[in-house]
This record gives C-alpha cells, structure tokens and sequence, in this order.
C-alpha cells in the first residue's frame, strides 16, 4: 500500500516568494491533515479537511496561508508571501474519518525561507 | 499551544536496556496516541489508549494513562539502536463527533547505543 506522498521534499526561496506544497493521501482515506513542524517542536495542526471540506482551520494564518483539496483527494497548502518565521517541516496526514483513528504522515516538505 | 509535555527531553540508554518516557496534559481527553519520528522522517503511530483504559500492549511497548493524575508513560523493553528516533504523545481533547484535534507535545529524543 503506498503511503502518503508529498513533494517537494526540500524547498528553499527567499522571503516575499510564494510556494506551495502537494500531498496525495493514502487511496480510501477521506480525511487529510496539513500540519507545521518546528525545530525542536511537536507537529502543530494547521488545517483539516473531512472530503473536500475544511472543517478546522482555526490554526491556518490566513493573511498568508491558504490550502485547498479539490475533489477531496490531494491537497495543496500555499504561503503567499513567505516570511522567515515560516521556515519549518511541512507534514501532510490522512486517516479514515473520525476519532480514534491513526493519522498516518508523509516524509514533510523542509522549507527553508532566506 | 501544546498540551502534551514529555519527560525526560532526551534519553540515552544502551542496547537491551528498557526505556521509559513520560507525557503530561492539562485538559480532559478522548485518547492519547504515542508516535515516533526518526530523524527527517514522517510520524509513524505506535499505539493509542482511550481515556476508558489504563493500560495497553503492542509488541516491546506498554502505555499505561492515568486520567486522574493526567499523565501517561511509554515503556519500550529491551531496546534496539533501530529504536533511536523522537517519541511524542498526541492528545484529543475534542468535544466528540467532529470536533477533535491531536495536540502534539515537544516530544523525548530517545538515543539506543549499541
């Protein structure tokens, strides 16, 4: 069974370019996650979508940030403009819908912002 | 915010050894999960334990929660320099049907030598 594929692995730009992240979920799994990492830090949620619906998006700062998961399949999370302090691991999850249930997470995006 | 906090922030043991690792959270929760990060890497899920049980068993892991003192441990016995990776405790604290989010602690660095 393949896993949950993100790409690109490594980005790097300068602060004030936009860039954007792709996730494919694990095939079946209805429900996807977009989570920050930080150096040092527990993965922190930035949004989830139940299908195609963004149904927690409390965390997303969205001056700058906004994702989108047409047909409820894959996702892309973007950040226009990028700052320094975005700089961090970009990590896509999927799990069946509802609690109770593992989260299983791709290898992350590194985004390094200069 | 991070609800969850392990202890200790880093662990060194030797091959054979038992390691044992702590998580602590503020709030009422539906479940704990335990999920390991090898360096560079995606989460993988270990176990999860609901708030209804004490104890839970998977292959050389054993959680045990105690919702009274809102701590839970992880013990991995006769560890292997393959277990070196960040060991976090993720909690749900939702309200229930669609209202649940995992909170990931800061995570223990857990280091096996061989």
């Amino acid at each position: 069974e393949a896993g949950v594929v993100q790409s690109p692995r490594y980005k790097i730009i300068e602060k004030k370019q936009p860039v954007a992240f792709w996730c494919n979920p694990i095939s079946g799994h209805n429900t996807l996650y977009w989570y920050r990492q930080n150096l040092g830090q527990g993965p922190e949620l930035l949004i989830r979508y139940e299908n195609e619906e963004a149904v927690d998006d409390s965390q997303l700062p969205k001056d700058r940030f906004s994702a989108e998961r047409l047909k409820g399949v894959d996702s892309t999370l973007k950040i226009q403009p990028a700052e320094l302090g975005d700089s961090a691991v970009y990590l896509c999850a999927s799990s069946f819908w509802g609690r109770d249930n593992e989260q299983f997470f791709g290898p992350g995006t590194r985004l390094t912002v200069l | 915010s991070q609800q969850g906090e392990e202890d200790p922030q880093a662990l060194s043991i030797q091959e054979g050894e038992n390691a044992t690792m702590n998580c602590s959270y503020k709030t009422s929760i539906n479940n704990l999960q335990w999920y390991r990060q090898n360096s560079g890497r995606g989460l993988v899920h270990l176990i999860l334990i609901r708030s209804n049980e004490r104890e839970k068993h998977s292959g050389r892991l054993r959680v045990t929660l105690d919702t009274s003192k809102k701590s839970s441990s992880l013990l991995i016995t006769a560890s292997r320099a393959a277990d070196t990776a960040s060991y976090f405790c993720a909690t749900d604290a939702g309200s229930g049907g669609s209202n649940y989010k995992l909170t990931f602690g800061k995570g223990t660095l857990l280091t096996v030598n061989p």
